[in-house]
């Protein structure tokens, strides 16, 4: 079992729809990253979390930490948000050693 | 300008031969890493450096080196390709990252027929 788990790992959408992926860890962590990878392309952090909830343009991100799962939120979807979405968990040690989860590709239909 | 920029974006190479990836952060970074995303896109660590120095390894053939020249760099060196070496390579920096995170390369889309 990977200490970082993503569900779904394939979702598909229309257009407007609110989506969410969800990302469960097993381990200590002293932070949760969202990261978003279009077909092809290099990969852009999208959320950094440690507590709480954040929130940029149409995406939001939250985590409990008790529960150790963050759930990632998009508002009234576009085929433009068609990307993998990683989730990774950094460990305790300065050096930022980052685990990732498996990905969800998310696929938005116009 | 790119903040952290990797050469080449694409290599094709055949099996047996010996190939190297660069890496270059313009960020000011201290950490610098090598990251392996394979098939199924899943993303692997493999090396971290700080300030030049090793340190984190995790379970790579030893046909893998890096090579840090210095804290700017962190270049990927593969000796005797093997087809199962086929993968996107990420390189990544960091300072300070459960303050400011990472900044990750464009991959380069490594090839071994």
């Amino acid at each position: 079992k990977n200490e970082v788990e993503q569900s779904p790992q394939n979702l598909t959408a229309q257009e407007g729809e609110f989506i969410t992926i969800n990302c469960s860890y097993s381990v200590g962590i002293s932070a949760l990253h969202w990261l978003q990878q279009h077909p092809g392309g290099g990969i852009v952090s999208l959320f950094m979390l440690s507590s709480g909830k954040k929130k940029h343009g149409r995406l939001i991100a939250t985590i409990n930490i008790q529960e150790k799962h963050s759930s990632l939120h998009i508002t009234a979807s576009h085929p433009r948000d068609s990307a993998v979405y990683i989730c990774a968990v950094a460990g305790g040690t300065s050096y930022g050693k980052l685990t990732f989860g498996q990905g969800t590709i998310l696929t938005v239909h116009p | 300008d790119t903040a952290v920029s990797q050469t080449p974006k694409y290599l094709v190479t055949q099996m047996g031969n010996d190939k190297s990836i660069k890496c270059e952060q313009n960020l000011g970074h201290d950490t610098m890493y090598w990251y392996k995303q394979d098939s199924k896109k899943f993303l692997k660590i493999m090396f971290s450096y700080n300030n030049k120095e090793l340190i984190i390894n995790e379970t790579v053939p030893n046909r893998f080196s890096p090579k840090s020249p210095d804290k700017a760099h962190l270049n990927l060196h593969i000796n005797s390709l093997e087809l199962g070496d086929s993968a996107v390579y990420f390189c990544a920096s960091s300072q300070s990252p459960e303050i400011y995170g990472y900044t990750f390369g464009s991959g380069t889309r490594l090839t071994v027929v």
